[in-house]
Order: C-alpha cells, then structure tokens, then sequence
C-alpha cells in the first residue's frame, strides 16, 4: 500500500507569494495531521483533522495560514502570503483513529523555502 | 513547562553498546507512547508503542514505561552506526484528543 503522499516535495518561493502543499493520507485512515518543522522549534503540530473535520487548529501560528480536507483522500495547507519565517519543512501524518489518537503515519515532507 | 520533555544529546555510544534515550512528560493522562526515529533528510518513522506499564521487546529495542514517574525509555541493544539518528518521543492524551512530540534526543552510534 501506498503511504502518505505530499506534494511537492520542495517549494521555493518569494515572500509574499501563495504556496499550496498537498497531502494524500494513507487509504482508511480517518484522521490527518499537518506539521511544522525546524531546528529552532522542532515538530510543531498546526492542524488535525478528524472525518475530513477540523478537530484542533491551535497549532496554526495566524491567519496566513490555512488547511482544508474537501474528502478522505486529500488535504490542502495553504500560506498567504507567505513570509521567510514560515521557511520550514511541512509533514502530513495520518492515522486510524479508534476514538483516539493512535500511531500516526507520516509522508516524506515539503521542503519549503521562502526567499 | 512542556507536554513532553526529551534531552537534546547528542548522546554517542561505541557500537555493540547499549544506547538509553529517556523521555519525561508532564500529563499523567497520557496513555499511549511511542518512539520514532528520524534520520537527517527524512520523516519520522514508527519503531515503538507502548501502552501499559513496564517493558516492551521487539529485536533490539526495548520500551519502558512508568506512568507512576511519568517517564519512557528506549533501549537500543548492540547499537549499529545505522541508528545514528534523532528519536522522538511522542505521548497521546486520549480524553483531549492531543498527542504530543518531544524535541528529540540525537544520537551518534561511533563504529
């Protein structure tokens, strides 16, 4: 089986400009995660979604920031515009879950570099 | 204070030795734990979970879990330079629906 999909897998971009990372969860599983990670603050948990629903979006650092699950099989993080401190490198995880929050299964990660 | 506290290391062990990473947390309504390990370059990737109390093998690793002192450990027996890597300790509150990542301990298996 396929894993978690994210795409693309590096972004360059200017400040100021829209990105747009893409994630396809693992097929059956209900809930997905976006992260943030870098040295300085390590993985940061943004969003999470539950059943294509927004469960706990503290863990998005402002409004330039956003993400949506349209259905089970794709999810969108959105940044605009983007700013040279959201440089970073971006994970989706998903997982099955049970009631509650069980072993999360992650892509391989955007790579994002604002200029 | 954080949810899920780890040290940073780097903590170098001769190969063949045995590798001890600790985390503590701070909730004691955690009630499940996991280890991943993530090489430089790439995602976390699953190599442990543990749910109850006390020791957990599989191969060369072992879980340990004490929620009375609130703290998790992985062994890493006849450490291999291939685990050099950054383990990250993760806690899951299941009545808030949170689950939590350390910072991470990174080690240095030197051959």
């Amino acid at each position: 089986d396929a894993g978690v999909i994210q795409s693309p897998r590096h972004e360059v971009t200017e400040m100021g400009q829209e990105v747009t990372l893409r994630c396809k969860p693992i097929s059956g599983h209900n809930s997905l995660f976006w992260y943030r990670q870098t040295m300085m603050r390590g993985l940061e948990l943004l969003i999470y979604f539950n059943n294509n629903v927004p469960i706990d979006d503290s863990g998005m650092p402002e409004d330039r920031f956003s993400a949506k699950m349209p259905n089970a099989s794709f999810s969108t993080l959105k940044i605009q515009p983007s700013e040279p401190r959201d440089s970073a490198v971006y994970f989706c995880a998903s997982s099955y879950d049970r009631g509650y929050i069980d072993t999360q299964y992650f892509g391989p990660g955007t790579r994002l570099t604002v200029l | 204070q954080k949810e899920v506290e780890q040290n940073s290391g780097p903590l170098s062990v001769p190969e063949g030795a045995i590798a001890s990473l600790n985390c503590t947390y701070s909730d004691r309504g955690s009630q499940s734990f996991f280890w991943y390990r993530q090489y430089s370059g790439k995602s976390p990737e699953l190599i442990m979970s543990i749910y109850s109390n006390g020791d957990k093998e599989d191969g060369r690793f072992t879980a340990q879990l004490n929620k009375a002192s609130q703290y998790v450990s992985l062994l890493i027996r006849d450490s291999q330079p291939s685990d050099s890597a950054t383990y990250l300790c993760a806690v899951s509150l299941y009545n808030f629906n949170k689950f939590y990542f350390g910072s991470g301990t990174k080690l240095n298996v030197k051959p």
